[in-house]
């Protein structure tokens, strides 16, 4: 099974401040079909979780260009330029290759200082 | 809008079974894989169990198997997920999604004596 890796997990921040997520996979993202399946979901408290980006780096309709993914092979890197507070909550990195089994980051925890 | 709306969930006692269902509707519900992934209390992101567009194909998470049965009804647009031998470690909000940008909003299911 692929392990995803993320850091740190807890991650306080000032707002308008930039902050930055690591997230590594213990095997390769990269498909046969030449495609990295890499994927950063965010949680706010008592939602469902959303798709930020997808394919390392592919932002999803509706989502701030202050979000930005980053990185290739086994190491992955989520960025938000400047926080704003509507940011906090919960983002995971998820492995989507398809095949199982599908695999999430521990989570790393934004929160306003 | 897509929407995917989970039901069924609620309080069992260890070993008992519950039907989890997930209606889709503005979603071309045919066309795609779908999934369940559980969140437990507190707790990240854990991928259930896969289904593929006609059904014919499933995959299930070690600690699932045998025990939790995807299957689809393409004609109603809806997921089912059949939970027996219910264990308190299942208790979890379940949700319904393509793994892609659709996300239900969860059900809750409370495994407790």
């Amino acid at each position: 099974d692929v392990v995803m890796t993320q850091s740190p997990l807890s991650l306080p921040v000032s707002l308008g401040q930039p902050a930055s997520i690591s997230c590594r996979s213990s095997h390769s993202l990269v498909h046969t079909d030449g495609n990295t399946y890499l994927t950063w979901l965010h949680q706010r408290p008592g939602q469902s979780p959303r798709r930020l980006i997808h394919q390392v780096s592919s932002r999803d309709s509706g989502v701030p260009d202050r979000f930005s993914g980053s990185g290739s092979g086994t190491d992955f890197t989520l960025k938000i330029s400047s926080v704003e507070a509507e940011d906090v909550g919960v983002y995971y990195c998820m492995q989507g290759i398809p095949r199982p089994p599908w695999t999430f980051g521990q989570g790393t925890r934004v929160e306003i200082k | 809008e897509v929407h995917l709306v989970e039901s069924g969930g609620g309080l069992v006692q260890p070993g008992g079974s519950l039907r989890l269902s997930c209606a889709a509707s503005r979603f071309s519900f045919s066309s795609y894989w779908m999934h369940w992934v559980r969140q437990a209390p507190g707790k990240g992101l854990v991928w259930v169990s896969h289904i593929n567009v006609d059904g014919t194909t499933t995959s299930y998470a070690d600690s699932v198997k045998g025990r939790f049965t995807i299957s689809r009804d393409n004609a109603r647009n809806t997921l089912f997920l059949q939970m027996d031998s219910l264990r308190v470690d299942d208790t979890a909000v379940y949700y319904c999604t393509d793994l892609n940008d659709h996300w239900g909003q969860g059900t809750l299911v409370t495994v407790s004596s």
